[in-house]
This record gives C-alpha cells, sequence and structure tokens, in this order.
C-alpha cells in the first residue's frame, strides 16, 4: 500500500510562471514531510520540510503548505525556472519510529518550459 | 567534497553473483541509510545505522543482503546470489542523529544491472 501518493507522474509550467506540485498521505502518524529535488544520475537532494505542527514553510521561491485534515501538503514553486526541471519527490516519517526512516512517493517530473 | 560518496557508480553483474557496494558518508554524521529505488519508483527505506550499530531493517531486506558499518564510518551492503529483480538503484544517505533538523543527505547512488 502507498502511504505517501503522488498522482501527478508529471507537470508542465512555463518560465516565470507558479509550479504547484501535490502530494496525499494516508498514514496519520506522519508527522514530518520533505520535499526532494533529483536530477538525472544524482541523488535526490533536500530542498524544504515542514512538521505537523506549522501548515506552511517557505524558504525563497518555495512554500510548502501542509493541511493535515486533508492529509494533503503541496510544494509551490515561484517563479519556475528552467534549472528547476527534475522529479520531485514528497517524503514523510514520524517521530515514533526513532529511525526517521522516510517513506517516498513515486515523484513528479516537473519541466519548466522557456 | 564533503557530500556522500558511493562506489561504484555502476555494477553489471551476471545472476547468481555476489556484489558489495560502498558508502561514506558525511565525516560528522553518525547515522546512515541504505535506500532502493526502483524505475518508476521512489526510494525504498533497507536498512539504516547508527555509528556501528544496525537498528533497524525493512521487510524488503532479503537474508541474501547483509549491511555493515565496521566503526561507524563507512558502510558495505552485500547482495549475495543476485537476482534479476535486485536490479535497482541503490542510495545511501547520512545525518545527524538529531533528525528533525538534519534531513538525509543522499549520495548519487550505486546502479546494479543484473543480466
Amino acid at each position: 500500500d502507498q502511504q505517501v501518493k503522488q498522482n501527478s507522474p508529471s507537470l508542465s509550467v512555463q518560465e516565470g510562471r507558479i509550479s504547484i506540485l501535490n502530494c496525499d498521505y494516508t498514514n496519520s502518524m506522519f508527522d514530518y514531510f520533505l520535499w526532494y529535488k533529483k536530477y538525472p544520475a544524482e541523488g535526490p537532494t533536500f530542498l524544504i520540510s515542514i512538521s505537523s505542527i506549522k501548515d506552511k514553510n517557505e524558504d525563497g521561491r518555495f512554500t510548502v503548505f501542509l493541511n493535515k485534515s486533508a492529509k494533503h501538503l503541496s510544494l509551490h514553486i515561484v517563479p519556475s525556472q528552467p534549472g528547476d526541471s527534475a522529479v520531485y519527490f514528497c517524503a514523510a516519517s514520524f517521530s515514533g519510529a526513532g529511525s526517521y526512516q522516510l517513506t517516498f512517493g513515486k515523484g513528479t517530473k516537473l519541466s519548466v518550459i522557456p | 567534497d564533503t557530500g556522500v560518496s558511493q562506489d561504484p557508480r555502476h555494477k553489471i553483474t551476471k545472476r547468481g553473483q555476489n556484489v558489495t557496494f560502498r558508502c561514506d558518508p558525511i565525516s560528522e554524521h553518525n547515522r546512515l541509510y541504505w535506500y532502493r529505488q526502483t524505475l518508476g519508483q521512489g526510494p525504498e527505506f533497507l536498512t539504516y545505522f547508527q555509528n556501528e550499530a544496525q537498528l533497524e531493517k525493512s521487510r524488503l531486506l532479503s537474508d541474501r543482503f547483509s549491511a555493515e558499518r565496521p566503526k561507524g564510518s563507512f558502510s558495505t551492503l552485500e547482495i549475495q546470489r543476485t537476482e534479476q529483480g535486485d536490479s535497482a538503484m541503490y542510495l545511501c544517505a547520512s545525518s545527524l542523529v538529531s533528525g528533525r533538523d538534519s534531513p538525509l543527505h543522499f549520495g548519487n547512488g550505486t546502479r546494479l544491472t543484473v543480466t
């Protein structure tokens, strides 16, 4: 069973516009959420995170929103740049695990068109 | 470069052979993780170490897989009697024990192809 779901395999956005990537989760024990970016032939790179005690976290052009009642989070990239073209993974963990192991979604491939 | 280093980058082997991968974490990180990623999927947790102790293993880690982290520094992942289903990208990550304030930092992975 997929506990973290990214239902859009791909997304295309014009340069300068907003990119919105979505993620849903089913395990209510998750209390920490992260977004990773992955370029081809490289490992995932940490982008931004949010704790379940918050509903928004912002870092430069990247903002993550968390809606706990809907078990939904989203990553907003404004403005989108061609260098943002990559696969974005949503990940979740819960403090009870101790290991802080991450459960990942399948990823969304973002293409930013110049 | 003080990132997570993995060796080799690529490994092609025949079914039934044994393979071993190495991971060198960021030097001050005491937690080390192994993940596996197959095509079209996100990374899946395999196991993790805190210092030299292996504290958790996923059910994905069959008895053909063994991981070690002697002296709490680098780690090795060995797969015995490889099968075609073992073909995947094997990712290593490290973090500080503080967890929440220290997200996982991944290496570039070892791509295994079993023919």
